[in-house]
C-alpha cells in the first residue's frame, strides 16, 4: 500500500515569492496535518484538516494557508516567503480526527534565497 | 504550552551496546509517540504509548511510559548501524489533534 506522498521533493524560491506544496494521504485516511521542521528542531504543527475542514492551527502567520480536497489530498500555501521559511515541510495523515497515529510523508525541502 | 525535553541530545555508541533515550513532558501525557528520522527525510512511526506503565517492543526497541513522571524512555538492545538516525518523541496536544515534538536525539552507531 502506498504511504503518504508529497510533491515536490525539493524547491528553491526567492524572498517574496509564493509556494504551493502538495500531499496525498494514505488511502482511507481522512485527516491531513502539516508540520514545519527547521534544522536541528522537532517538527512544529501548522494545520490539521479533517473532512475538508480546518480543525487545528498552530502558531504560524496568516501567510500560511491550506486546504483539503474531496479526495482528502491537501495543499499548503505560503505567501510572501521569508528566509526563515526555509525548512522541511512534512505532511502526515491519520484515519480519524483525534489521538490517532499520524503517518508522515518524505517531506518537501524548501529553500528560500 | 506543553514542551517535551529529550535527553541526551546526541550519543555515539559502539555496535552491540545498549542505549536509552528519555523524553520528559512539562504537562500530562495523553498519548506518546516515538518516531525515527533519517537526516532530511520523513518520520517513520515506531510505537505509541497511551497508558501509564505501558510497555511496547518491536524487534530490539522497547518503549515505556511512566505517566506519573510524565516521562517515556526508548531502549535499544544490541545496537546496530541500522539503528542510527534521529529519534523523536511526540505527544498529543490536549485536543488530540496535533503532535508536539521534542528536539530529537541523534544516534550514531560505530562498527
Amino acid at each position: 500500500d502506498a504511504g503518504v506522498t508529497q510533491s515536490p521533493t525539493h524547491l528553491i524560491k526567492t524572498r517574496g515569492q509564493q509556494v504551493t506544496l502538495r500531499c496525498s494521504p494514505i488511502s482511507g485516511h481522512k485527516s491531513v496535518s502539516w508540520y514545519q521542521q527547521v534544522l536541528g528542531q522537532g517538527p512544529q504543527f501548522i494545520f490539521q484538516y479533517y473532512e475538508k475542514e480546518e480543525r487545528g492551527r498552530g502558531n504560524f502567520p496568516d501567510r500560511f494557508s491550506a486546504r483539503q480536497f474531496p479526495n482528502y489530498s491537501s495543499e499548503l500555501n505560503v505567501n510572501a516567503l521569508l528566509l526563515g521559511d526555509s525548512a522541511l515541510y512534512l505532511c502526515a495523515s491519520s484515519g480519524g480526527l483525534a489521538q490517532e497515529t499520524q503517518y508522515f510523508g518524505p517531506g518537501t525541502r524548501l529553500l528560500v534565497l | 504550552s506543553q514542551e517535551l525535553e529529550q535527553s541526551p541530545q546526541s550519543l555515539i555508541v559502539q555496535e552491540g551496546k545498549n542505549l536509552t533515550i528519555n523524553c520528559t513532558s512539562s504537562k500530562t501525557l495523553y498519548g506518546l509517540y516515538w518516531y525515527k528520522q533519517k537526516y532530511g527525510e520523513g518520520l517513520i512511526f515506531l510505537m505509541m504509548l497511551q497508558k501509564g506503565g505501558e510497555e511496547k517492543s518491536h524487534e530490539k526497541i522497547t518503549a515505556k511510559l511512566d505517566e506519573k513522571k510524565q516521562q517515556s524512555s526508548l531502549h535499544i538492545t544490541a545496537s546496530q548501524p541500522s539503528h542510527a538516525g534521529i529519534y523523536l518523541c511526540g505527544a498529543d496536544n490536549q485536543a488530540g489533534t496535533a503532535l508536539i515534538f521534542g528536539k530529537g536525539t541523534t544516534l550514531s552507531v560505530s562498527s
